[in-house]
């Protein structure tokens, strides 16, 4: 079946360093890949998407490019500030009937100023 | 601004005491979609409505019942819940229509239930 592994965290990290959380998939097909971030008591917003190998998403800072080779999607930013503190989940989408969400078990990032 | 809303945001019940908790969408999306989630866990599909049509999770306990009256609303029923039952209940939302399908699912800001 399809699932999504990706590093378990807490990640603990201090302003302007540099920011990786790995994400790989299994999935048949070509799933779509997104990245999630949830604030404390908040719902999850999405924060970038790709669709098909080697896309990147990219929005706010984050980067992440759909490595069909490694199957991988991993998120990054080059300089993370404190507001970027949250639990991120990588998530994939397969191709047709429902198109469910497959989560990642989500990391947890705190920056420190 | 198009959005998926929830309320209540915070909802208290007893032990064995029914609660309904909604989700409400001016995006008009036709699916729509129910999960709940746990401290420091992944978000767990519980069912979903493609159009009227309801698909349940194959594991999701009959305690839960959801009902979607028009495209903008969708209810989430538990019947009689239990402590283990207490989590952030998110609603979401996707658009899927006749040889369009965008696969990104809007959420709501989530409702926290505690159970007494």
């Amino acid at each position: 079946g399809n699932s999504v592994t990706q590093m378990e965290g807490p990640v603990t990290l201090s302003e302007e360093a540099f920011l990786t959380i790995n994400c790989t998939y299994t999935a048949t097909g070509y799933p779509s890949l997104f990245w999630y971030v949830q604030y404390p008591g908040e719902g999850l917003q999405l924060l970038l998407k790709a669709t098909k190998a080697d896309d990147k998403g990219s929005n706010k800072g984050f980067e992440a490019t759909y490595r069909k080779e490694t199957t991988s999607f991993h998120l990054e930013k080059g300089s993370v500030q404190v507001s970027d503190s949250a639990v991120y989940f990588c998530a994939l989408s397969a191709q047709g009937g429902s198109e469910k969400l497959v989560f990642g078990k989500g990391t947890k990032l705190t920056v420190n100023p | 601004d198009a959005m998926v809303i929830q309320n209540p945001r915070y909802q208290v019940t007893q032990f064995g005491k029914p609660v309904t908790l909604s989700c409400s969408q001016t995006l008009n999306h036709n699916v729509m979609y129910w999960y709940q989630q746990k401290s420091s866990q992944a978000p767990k599909l519980l069912f979903h409505y493609y159009d009227k049509d309801f698909n349940n999770e194959a594991d999701t306990p009959d305690n839960f019942q959801s009902r979607r009256p028009n495209t903008s609303f969708c209810f989430l029923d538990i019947r009689s819940p239990g402590l283990g039952d207490a989590a952030m209940y998110l609603c979401a939302t996707r658009v899927s229509a006749s040889g369009v399908s965008y696969n990104e699912q809007f959420f709501g800001p989530g409702t926290r239930l505690t159970v007494l």
